[in-house]
């Protein structure tokens, strides 16, 4: 089990808009900042999002975070076939001292 | 252009061990942490360990604690991962990556560690 909780799959259309949880506790989400990372198929992973609701130079706004105590979300608007991927939360665990990840979600633009 | 290469993967055996390397480029190696985080094939991303900038403080997972040693040698723009008593659920593509923005920044391609008799 992940210390940090995504739901396993999300699905939208093409041009739609999903958003992905990623739930945790007072030591990690609670108390440190959230990124995300976006992971194509037969790739390695890219930072999508960092400290929460930035995001790298490159990215396209149509990517967003937030966090609220103890959950982040990822969110994408105007779906892209392109946008299918493995979507991962990550933060550090204060209380482990120790890195920790989502499970992941399978992103599929239908 | 920022960049991260690892070598060093292979089939090993069980109880066995390896040594990763990491070779960085285009960036200021010596000012930035580093980690090393692994994806058992078809699964998630597991964080394995983490080093700053000048080795005073190193961090592992559970799992790995007394058998793998990160470092680096900031002269040579390197980052190391000597792996001991290897088992099969250490099997995994292991990914350098570098720390910044309080998250991983830059990731390397990956090198496949197989533990497998």
């Amino acid at each position: 089990q992940s210390v940090l909780t995504q739901p396993p799959s999300v699905s939208a259309a093409p041009g739609q808009k999903v958003t992905i949880s990623c739930s945790g506790s007072s030591s990690n989400i609670g108390s440190n900042y959230v990124a995300w990372y976006q992971q194509l198929p037969g790739t390695a992973p890219k930072l999508l999002i960092y400290e929460n609701n930035k995001r790298p130079s490159g990215i396209p706004d149509r990517f967003s975070g937030s966090k609220s105590g103890t959950s982040a979300t990822l969110g994408i608007t105007g779906l892209q076939i392109g946008d299918e991927a493995d979507y991962y939360c990550g933060t550090w665990d204060s209380g482990l001292s120790a890195g920790v990840f989502g499970g992941g979600t399978k992103l599929t633009v239908l | 252009e920022v960049q991260l290469v690892e070598s060093g993967g292979g089939l090993v055996q069980p109880g066995g061990s390896l040594r990763l390397s990491c070779a960085a480029s285009g960036f200021t190696f010596s000012t930035y942490w580093m980690s090393w985080v692994r994806q058992t094939p078809g699964k998630g991303l597991e964080w394995v360990a983490s080093i700053k900038r000048d080795e005073s403080e190193k961090y592992y997972v559970d799992s790995v604690k007394g058998r793998f040693t990160i470092s680096r040698d900031n002269a040579k723009n390197s980052l190391y991962l000597h792996m001991n008593t290897l088992r099969a659920e250490d099997t995994a593509v292991y990914y350098c990556v570098r720390e910044g923005g309080y998250s991983y920044e830059i990731w390397g391609q990956g090198t496949m560690v197989t533990v497998s008799s």
